[in-house]
């Protein structure tokens, strides 16, 4: 099945300053690579999604880089604000092509930290 | 905007126990999922669930746990004897098509003692 590795576990910054996030799959049948945002006690919420049809997505602040090659991809905050402070999860499932319901496989979580 | 609602919110149960958690899905959705997520750890998926029937699921779903989709409405998760580790939260998600985003409810606090 697939396994998801994700780097760092902890990430500090300052406000104002990037961070980058990133994560590892295993299995070359994923293609649809989502990003969730989980506040403290909160539902995990999807801030950005890639498909493995597009190397690169960005919306405002975020974005999102895919490396299918090496199986790779990574989320990028720019400008970052306290409120960015959260655990964000990367996931990949192969469901993008299939008619069944498959499931995401999650990351560890990253704890971001943006110090005002 | 239409969201996941999950009850209750916590649930403290006895060891031993039945449970019932339940999701209302967002009303066009058609395929369903439970995760769980012990506390501090990553976000697992249980089971998924398209056409009343089970897609797929995982090796933590077991004989002990069931869904069901009763109505057109909810989507439950049972779990027949509870063991402290399945003490979680516990979240329902839908979405649209297999292709499109999947929503997460609130989630079910789970304490089994």
């Amino acid at each position: 099945g697939e396994n998801v590795e994700q780097h760092p576990s902890t990430l500090s910054v300052q406000e104002g300053d990037s961070a980058v996030i990133k994560c590892t799959y295993s299995d070359s049948a994923s293609n649809y690579f989502p990003w969730y945002k989980q506040e403290l006690g909160k539902r995990p919420q999807l801030i950005i999604d890639i498909r493995s049809n597009v190397g690169e997505k960005k919306d405002q602040r975020i974005a999102v880089t895919l490396n299918k090659t090496a199986k790779h991809f990574s989320l990028h905050i720019t400008e970052t604000q306290p409120e960015d402070s959260a655990v964000y999860f990367c996931a990949a499932s192969e469901g993008f092509s299939s008619g069944s319901a498959r499931q995401l496989t999650f990351g560890s979580g990253t704890q971001l930290t943006v110090l005002p | 905007e239409p969201e996941v609602t999950q009850t209750p919110s916590h649930q403290v149960t006895q060891m031993g126990q039945e449970v019932i958690l339940r999701c209302v899905p967002i009303s066009n959705h058609l395929y369903f999922y439970w995760y769980r997520q012990i506390l501090g750890q990553k976000v697992e998926f249980l089971v998924s669930f398209y056409n009343n029937e089970i897609s797929e699921k995982s090796e933590i779903f077991d004989d002990q746990f069931s869904v069901e989709r009763p109505d057109g409405s909810n989507f439950t998760l049972k779990i027949r004897s509870t063991k402290l580790e399945d003490s979680a939260m516990y979240f329902c998600a839908s979405s649209m098509d297999s292709r499109t985003e999947a929503f997460f409810g609130q989630g079910t606090r789970l304490t089994v003692v």
